[in-house]
């Protein structure tokens, strides 16, 4: 089983759509949830983090977290053509190396 | 802009040469680490450097080797490459562990083996 699962996609909506990415993960000592962006022929860049259970909002963007569950989701709002990318979930360790682990990545295609 | 720099961003390569990927950072990041992506996959660690001096092999087994002799330079070396090498590989800093540090990436090599 990998640690990480993420449905590949691609995700096609219309401009203007609310976008929902998840992920799921099973190795509950994880602590900490990233999500990276990457748009096309270039590296990934760090979108958001958040260490706990619950929401954090950040302009149009939200990433939530369920420990119970072990389900991460990033929503997009008023989604843009220039948000077309493949999105990774990133959850991580903070102990040892701290060692991040990526899920496949979901490409988003956002559509005038 | 990324302050991390890959050459070169495409490579195409026959069967058996020695080549180097380079991988340079202008941060004084002491956290380096190399990911290989294919297509539709995950990114997978294949080394990792703490520091100058310091170098450790990832989770993914990779027939290269890298080495760390200035803080800001991690060259990757494959010393015969074969077809199963082709992906992409990605070259990451970040200047310390945790939550709070995230990594940079470099806008990676594009690696073909013919």
């Amino acid at each position: 089983q990998k640690e990480v699962e993420q449905d590949p996609g691609p995700l096609s909506v219309p401009e203007g759509a609310i976008v929902s990415l998840n992920c799921t993960y099973s190795n509950s000592a994880f602590q900490y949830f990233m999500w990276y962006r990457q748009y096309s022929r270039k590296g990934p860049e760090l979108l958001m983090y958040t260490y706990s259970s619950g929401n954090k909002e950040d302009g149009r963007f939200t990433a939530q977290v369920d420990k119970s569950s072990k389900y991460i989701s990033l929503f997009i709002r008023d989604s843009q053509p220039s948000d077309s990318a493949t999105y990774l979930c990133a959850p991580g360790l903070n102990t040892g190396f701290q060692k991040l682990v990526f899920g496949t990545g979901t490409r988003l295609l956002v559509s005038p | 802009e990324a302050d991390i720099y890959q050459t070169p961003r495409y490579l195409v390569i026959g069967t058996g040469k020695k080549i180097t990927l380079e991988c340079s950072q202008t941060m004084g990041h002491d956290k380096m680490y190399w990911y290989q992506q294919d297509p539709g996959m995950e990114l997978h660690l294949i080394h990792y450097s703490y520091g100058v001096n310091s170098t450790e092999k990832g989770d993914l087994s990779s027939e290269s080797t890298v080495s760390r002799i200035r803080t800001e330079h991690f060259p990757l070396t494959l010393e015969s490459a074969r077809p199963s090498h082709t992906s992409q590989y990605l070259c990451a800093s970040r200047p310390r562990t945790g939550p709070n540090s995230p990594l940079h990436f470099g806008n990676g090599t594009r690696l073909t083996v013919t």
